[in-house]
């Protein structure tokens, strides 16, 4: 099982940037997912998260009206594409995996390793 | 939106010494029908993904030390570890799963 994500840059402020992940091993489309990023120097911030058919999604307030979270289950991949990107957008953005494939959302067991988004000002 | 609030924040503990870490939750997380509550604990170590320990509040994750162990319910919760080890150097977070947006408590830093 394994999570690969891809698509982190520099981007000036305003900008924007698609992340991707793709998946392999894993039943991907019976399971929610979710980004959670790790700014420098501070914790973990949950991002938002996809119910496994696509039907529902949920975002931190932090990103509401700027990131959308899809994915496409054929394609066994998720993304996340920021818009309206700012300096504390920076991080490593990390594609991650509910433990349970339920209906509901869980704690996560499957984590990528991340890519980094830079945003300079 | 559930808040979770971590203490204390830094927290430095001798070898074989216990580490106790609070994470108080403005809502109960409690589900339904088996009130089990939706409360998760990780580990991360610098450049490296975060570790699951702990999910539904106090079930160990297969291969996790038995020297780390969850507990607590509705709103307050504890991971400890017992007999610290110098591996143990890590940023430590909750999670509740319980009602959308999931949230992460703001972390704890154990040091030797």
């Amino acid at each position: 099982e394994n999570l690969v994500e891809s698509g982190g840059a520099l981007v000036q402020a305003g900008g924007s940037l698609r992340l991707s992940c793709e998946t392999s091993g894993v039943v991907f489309g019976a399971y929610w997912m979710s980004w959670v990023r790790q700014a420098p120097g501070t914790g973990l911030e949950w991002v938002a998260d996809i119910r496994k058919d696509g039907t529902e999604a949920h975002y931190a307030a932090s990103v509401m009206g700027r990131f959308t979270i899809s994915r496409d289950n054929a394609r066994n991949s998720l993304f996340l594409q920021m818009t309206s990107l700012r300096a504390e957008d920076t991080g490593v953005y990390f594609c991650v995996r509910d433990a349970v494939p339920w209906d509901t959302a869980t704690h996560f067991n499957l984590w990528g390793q991340g890519t980094q988004v830079t945003v300079s000002s | 939106d559930i808040v979770l609030t971590q203490s204390p924040r830094f927290l430095a503990v001798s070898v074989g010494e216990r580490a106790t870490i609070s994470c108080k939750s403005s809502q109960r997380v409690s589900r339904s029908p088996n009130h089990q509550d939706s409360l998760a604990w990780y580990q991360v170590k610098p450049g490296h993904p975060p570790k699951l320990l702990v999910y539904w509040a106090s079930t160990r994750e297969l291969g996790v030390p038995e020297r780390f162990s969850g507990s607590g319910s509705g709103t307050d919760f504890t991971l400890t570890i017992n007999g610290l080890q110098a591996e143990d150097v890590a940023m430590y977070y909750c999670l509740q799963y319980y009602s959308p947006p999931r949230a992460f408590g703001q972390g704890t830093k154990v040091e030797v």
